[in-house]
């Protein structure tokens, strides 16, 4: 089993709709969870980490299952400018920060 | 500086050179990361320093890939005998600590976009 999973995609959906992601890892120490926003040609960057309870930040909401091994990102009424590609990340303690290859979404008009 | 800073921002070489890609992390964060990445695919982990500890090479894909922290700051990650695989984005990235876990976030650098001819 890989260390991080994700679904390539790409996940083609219509503004408006909602959009789920998930992550799936093996290293059952992992404490740390994120998920990651990269624009084409551009550099990853911080959507929000992923905490035990779950969080949401405004039209987005990341759950982890300790259980399963999973981590979610749930995108609400998605716009246009949701376009991108999600990688989730994640690390035990000081281990090195390991990422998911990453999830195309198409948010389209 | 604000961000992590990488340097060059392209550079491309013949076949065969050596080449040095530099990183400048944020200052105080104590964690530094390299990464690949090919053109439409996922980051590929090369080397991680954390500390004064020993670097994480585990992903060093070759011998002819060699990395350095100087004074627990900026990073050189040193490529030898350049090979056309080598083309890629190169990220640096690093992270800030609380206490004795590194907890925050990664933060990147814009990368360096290596072509090998």
């Amino acid at each position: 089993r890989k260390e991080v999973e994700q679904d390539p995609g790409p996940f083609n959906v219509p503004e408006g709709a909602t959009v789920a992601f998930n992550c799936t890892y093996s290293n059952s120490a992992s404490q740390s969870f994120f998920w990651y926003r990269q624009d084409c040609r551009k550099e990853p960057k911080l959507l929000m980490s992923v905490y035990s309870s779950g969080n949401e930040d405004g039209r987005f909401t990341a759950q982890l299952n300790r259980a399963s091994q999973y981590i979610s990102l749930l995108i609400r009424d998605s716009k246009l400018s949701d376009s991108a590609t999600y990688l989730c990340a994640l690390s035990a303690g000081n281990t090195p920060l390991v990422f998911g290859k990453g999830t195309r979404l198409s948010v389209i008009a | 500086g604000a961000g992590v800073s990488q340097s060059p921002s392209n550079k491309v070489t013949e076949k065969g050179k050596d080449v040095e890609l530099r990183c400048d992390p944020i200052s105080g964060h104590t964690a530094l990361y390299w990464y690949r990445q090919s053109l439409g695919q996922g980051l590929e982990f090369l080397i991680y320093f954390q500390g004064n500890s020993a670097p994480d090479k585990s992903g060093l894909p070759s011998d002819r890939f060699s990395a350095e922290r100087t004074g627990g700051s900026v990073s050189t990650l040193t490529i030898q005998r350049t090979q056309q695989e080598d083309s890629a984005v190169y990220l640096c990235a690093s992270r800030g600590r609380q206490g004795p876990r590194v907890v925050t976030e990664a933060f990147f650098g814009q990368g360096t976009r290596l072509t090998v001819v």
